[in-house]
C-alpha cells in the first residue's frame, strides 16, 4: 500500500532563506508526483508536475526533484517571501487505473519578514 | 477563467438531513475526483469518475454518493449525513493520465 510521508511537518525561516521541503513514498510505481500549496480557507494549488520519467521541474523560483527508485521528491524554493507561507503537499498519481492521489499530510512553511 | 467551483462553501447541518455538494468544471475535463481532508489523515478520495455515467468508489465511499449525468458536474450527496462526516471536502477534475488535477476551493462541512 502507498504511503506518502513528508518532513518536516512545520517550517519557520526568516525571508531570502533557501529551503528545502522534503517528500517520501514507499512504492516506486507510480504515474506522477504533484506538489500543490493550500492557502487556509482556500483550495489546492497545484505548484509543480513530474511525471514518472522525469528527474525535475521549475516554475520561478520552485524547483521539484524525483528519484523514483529511491522513493523520494524535494521542493526547493529560493529567496523565500513572506507570501510563501502556507501548507505544502506532496501527492503521487497511484499507478493504477483510478487515477488516485495519494497525500502526505503536509509541511506547514512560515516565511518571517 | 478554468476552474473548478464546488457549492456551498460552508455548510451547518444537522444528523440525517440530505444534502447535495455540487461541484463544477469548465475545462471539459473527463475525470472527476471527491476527497475528503481531515487532521492528521490528510485527503483521501472518496468517490471518481473517468467520464459521463462511469463513477466507482476511491477509499472511504461510505455514507456517500455520486453521479455523473453530465461530464462538467460531479455531485457528491449524503443521503443521512452524520457527525463523522464533519470535514473539509474537495472536488477535483482532470485530464487523462499524465495531467495535473484541479481543485475546488472547498466546501467546510459541519454535522452537528
Amino acid at each position: 500500500k502507498q504511503e506518502v510521508t513528508q518532513i518536516p511537518a512545520a517550517l519557520s525561516v526568516p525571508e531570502g532563506e533557501n529551503l528545502v521541503l522534503n517528500c517520501s513514498f514507499t512504492d516506486s510505481a507510480i504515474y506522477n508526483l504533484q506538489w500543490f500549496r493550500q492557502d487556509p480557507g482556500k483550495g489546492l494549488t497545484s505548484l509543480l508536475l513530474i511525471q514518472s520519467s522525469q528527474r525535475e521541474q521549475t516554475s520561478g523560483r520552485l524547483n521539484a526533484s524525483l528519484d523514483k527508485s529511491s522513493g523520494r521528491s524535494t521542493l526547493y524554493i529560493a529567496a523565500s517571501q513572506p507570501g510563501d507561507s502556507a501548507t505544502y503537499l506532496c501527492a503521487v498519481e497511484d499507478a493504477g487505473n483510478n487515477r488516485k492521489l495519494i497525500w502526505g499530510l503536509g509541511t506547514s512553511l512560515g516565511v518571517n519578514p | 477563467e478554468a476552474q473548478v467551483t464546488q457549492n456551498p462553501r460552508y455548510l451547518i447541518t444537522v444528523t440525517g438531513k440530505k444534502l447535495t455538494v455540487t461541484c463544477s468544471q469548465n475545462m471539459n475535463h473527463e475525470y472527476m475526483s471527491w476527497y475528503r481532508q481531515d487532521p492528521g489523515l490528510g485527503l483521501r478520495q472518496i468517490y471518481y469518475s473517468m467520464n459521463v455515467e462511469v463513477t466507482d468508489k476511491g477509499d472511504v465511499p461510505e455514507g456517500y454518493k455520486v453521479s455523473r449525468k453530465e461530464k462538467r458536474n460531479f455531485p457528491l450527496i449524503l443521503e443521512s449525513p452524520s457527525p463523522n462526516q464533519t470535514s473539509l471536502y474537495f472536488c477535483a477534475s482532470s485530464r487523462p493520465t499524465g495531467h495535473t488535477q484541479y481543485f475546488g476551493p472547498g466546501t467546510r462541512l459541519t454535522v452537528l
